[in-house]
Formats: structure tokens, C-alpha cells, sequence
């Protein structure tokens, strides 16, 4: 079982609408959680990272929250665009740095 | 700064040749470099770690023979794939950590990927 979960698997949206993006952790210790953007083709690209300590991080559009508690993270997209089309990617960083990643959720956003 | 580039960014081959790709942190020094290959609608799974001047680490499962790494500078670590076989096509992609603007950071950076077809 992979020590991170992330649902939908895929989720399609249209253009200017909000959408949340879940992910679910077992890791422990963990260090930090990070949301990576993943355009086709391309390499992973970091939205934000949060420690244990910090429940939300904005970067534009993007909003990410933390429950350390509960080992559950979201991610928040608003007003979306049609360029947020990508996977998003969440990743646990264990204590010894090691990176475990979710398998992703795939956002399509239609006109 | 903290830019990861990679070469080249396809390539496609015939089975049984070699491959070899490129890896460079631009404007920071690498101390760490990893290696991570993705199949379609698949998360990244590592392959392997290098750290500079050091033999790579290979995960469970990925051939350290088929798979050479090599991590000879700060700045450029490269994977060459031995042998390409048509299950070994798909997209790699390299990370690295080290020292930006001369201080070290836990952060990996991406590159872009290599997306390898073998005929």
C-alpha cells in the first residue's frame, strides 16, 4: 500500500470554477509536504512545501492546507485556468529525506 | 536560480543500444543527484541516488549494471542505459540538491525529463 494517497485520480473542471485536490499520508516521521505541479511532459514543478507546524500556504491560486493530526493535506485551486491542466503530485518528505510520492491527480480544465 | 536541465529532452533508439542522458544543475552546485523514471499516468518512482565523487545507490529492483550513473562533478550527473530494450522506454527525470547561492538546501529541484523510446 502506498504511503500516500491521492483522489480523485482524475478530475475534469471547467474553465474559472474551484476545485480541491486530496491527499492522504501514512509516512512517519515526516518532515515536510510538498505539492508539486507536473505539466505532460515535463518535470515536476513545486507550488508549495509546509512543515508539521504550518496548516495553510498560499502561492497565487494555489492554497495548500496540512492536518498533521489527521495525516491529511488538500489542495486548492481557484478561479481555475486553463493552463492548471497538469498532474499535481503530493509528496511527503520523510525525517531522513527521503521523498514519497502520490501516484496524482490528473486536472483536466475545459473552456 | 536553482535550475535543472536535461539532455537531451527525447530520443529514440533501436533495441540494444546504449543510451546515455544528461543531467546539470545550471546556476548551483549538486552535491545530490536522483533518478527517477515515470510510466504513463504513473508517479515518479526513484531509481537511484548519486552523490558527487561517490558510486550511485540504487533502489531494490533497478539493475545497477543496465542502469550506469555517474555523478563525477557538482554539476553533472549522467544515466546511461545499456542494452535499451522496448520495456525500458519512458520518461526519466533527474533531480538534484546541494548548496544554492551557497547555502545548502534539503529542497530537490527537477529537470525536465527525457522521454526514451526503444524500437
Amino acid at each position: 500500500k502506498n504511503q500516500v494517497e491521492q483522489s480523485p485520480q482524475s478530475l475534469i473542471i471547467l474553465e474559472g470554477k474551484n476545485c480541491t485536490l486530496q491527499c492522504n499520508y501514512t509516512v512517519s516521521p515526516f518532515s515536510n509536504l510538498r505539492w508539486y505541479k507536473q505539466d505532460t511532459g515535463r518535470g515536476p514543478v513545486s507550488l508549495t512545501i509546509m512543515t508539521f507546524s504550518e496548516n495553510t500556504k498560499s502561492n497565487g491560486r494555489y492554497t495548500a492546507t496540512l492536518d498533521a493530526d489527521t495525516k491529511q493535506s488538500s489542495l486548492h485551486i481557484t478561479a481555475s485556468q486553463l493552463s492548471d491542466s497538469a498532474s499535481y503530485i503530493c509528496v511527503v518528505v520523510h525525517n531522513n529525506n527521503d521523498m514519497r510520492f502520490g501516484a496524482g491527480t490528473r486536472l483536466t480544465v475545459k473552456p | 536560480g536553482a535550475v535543472v536541465s536535461q539532455h537531451p529532452s527525447w530520443v529514440i533508439c533501436k533495441s540494444g543500444t546504449s543510451v546515455k542522458i544528461e543531467c546539470r544543475s545550471l546556476d548551483f552546485q549538486a552535491t545530490t543527484m536522483f533518478w527517477y523514471r515515470q510510466f504513463p499516468k504513473q508517479s515518479l518512482m526513484l531509481m537511484a541516488t548519486s552523490n558527487e565523487g561517490s558510486k550511485a545507490t540504487y533502489e531494490q529492483g533497478v539493475e545497477k549494471d543496465k542502469f550506469l550513473i555517474n555523478h563525477a562533478s557538482l554539476t553533472l550527473s549522467t544515466l546511461t542505459v545499456t542494452s535499451a530494450h522496448p520495456e525500458d522506454s519512458s520518461f526519466y527525470i533527474c533531480s538534484a540538491r546541494g548548496y544554492v547561492a551557497h547555502r545548502h538546501t534539503d529542497t530537490q529541484y527537477f529537470g525536465p525529463g527525457t522521454r526514451l523510446t526503444v524500437l
